[in-house]
């Protein structure tokens, strides 16, 4: 099993330009998660997703978009890039909640996004 | 609105001394509290999940525990290959799957 797979792994953009950062799982998981990691700030929630069709704002939805076409694959799109957005960005996945087990997050090695 | 501290920010220690990572949180019913491990450059990698005051999770030279208001990760005889930084998240009741992160341990064991 591969896991979590985000693509690309680095990207420069410049202000205004688009893009999509890419994300699969293999391991059929139901919910997935777009986060992002500034230094000293922690990980903030995008989006999320508990199943193909559904998604929903997490902390920090403004300026991005997703879409769950399929159990697999969860794109995170960035309309017009502003420097704000330079970070590094994760994605995961996880089973559905069950009594009495809380499914970790398994997480991609990250996008790292400059905007300039 | 759920809220993670972790203390310190960054941890230098010297292989075989033992220690301790904080992390304190505030959450309207807790589901789940998880800790991970971050390399550089890699995603964070699940170590434990507890669930409720009193627990205790080991794994090799790591051991986690949970109060009402906190959780402490022990480090004991560390090596320089447990260098990392080490993140604590909470899961609500209300909050179906998603996780609040603390803003993490940067830990650097020196051999």
């Amino acid at each position: 099993n591969a896991g979590v797979t985000q693509t690309p792994k680095f990207r420069i953009l410049k202000i205004g330009q688009s893009m999509t950062l890419q994300c699969t799982q293999d391991m059929n998981h139901n919910y997935m998660y777009w986060y992002r990691q500034d230094p000293g700030m922690g990980l903030k929630l995008i989006y999320y997703s508990v199943g193909a069709g559904i998604t929903d704002k997490g902390e920090v939805p403004n300026g991005y978009n997703v879409s769950r076409s399929t159990t697999e694959d969860f794109p995170l799109r960035l309309e017009l890039a502003a420097p704000s957005q330079t970070s590094v960005y994760f994605c995961a996945s996880s089973r559905a909640i069950q009594v009495g087990y809380n499914s970790p997050l398994h997480f991609g090695n990250g996008t790292r996004l400059t905007v300039t | 609105e759920d809220q993670v501290t972790q203390s310190p920010e960054a941890l230098r220690l010297q292989e075989g001394e033992s220690s301790s990572l904080n992390c304190s949180y505030t959450v309207s019913g807790l589901r789940g509290l998880f800790w991970y491990r971050q390399d550089p450059g890699k995603g964070p990698e699940f170590l434990f999940t507890l669930y409720s005051a009193g627990e205790e999770k080991e794994k090799e030279r790591l051991k986690a525990t949970l109060t009402k208001k906190e959780s402490f990760l022990h480090i004991t005889a560390p090596k320089p290959e447990d260098s990392a930084t080490y993140l604590c998240a909470v899961q609500a009741e209300t909050s179906g799957s998603r996780l609040t992160f603390g803003e993490g341990t940067q830990l650097t064991v020196n051999p």
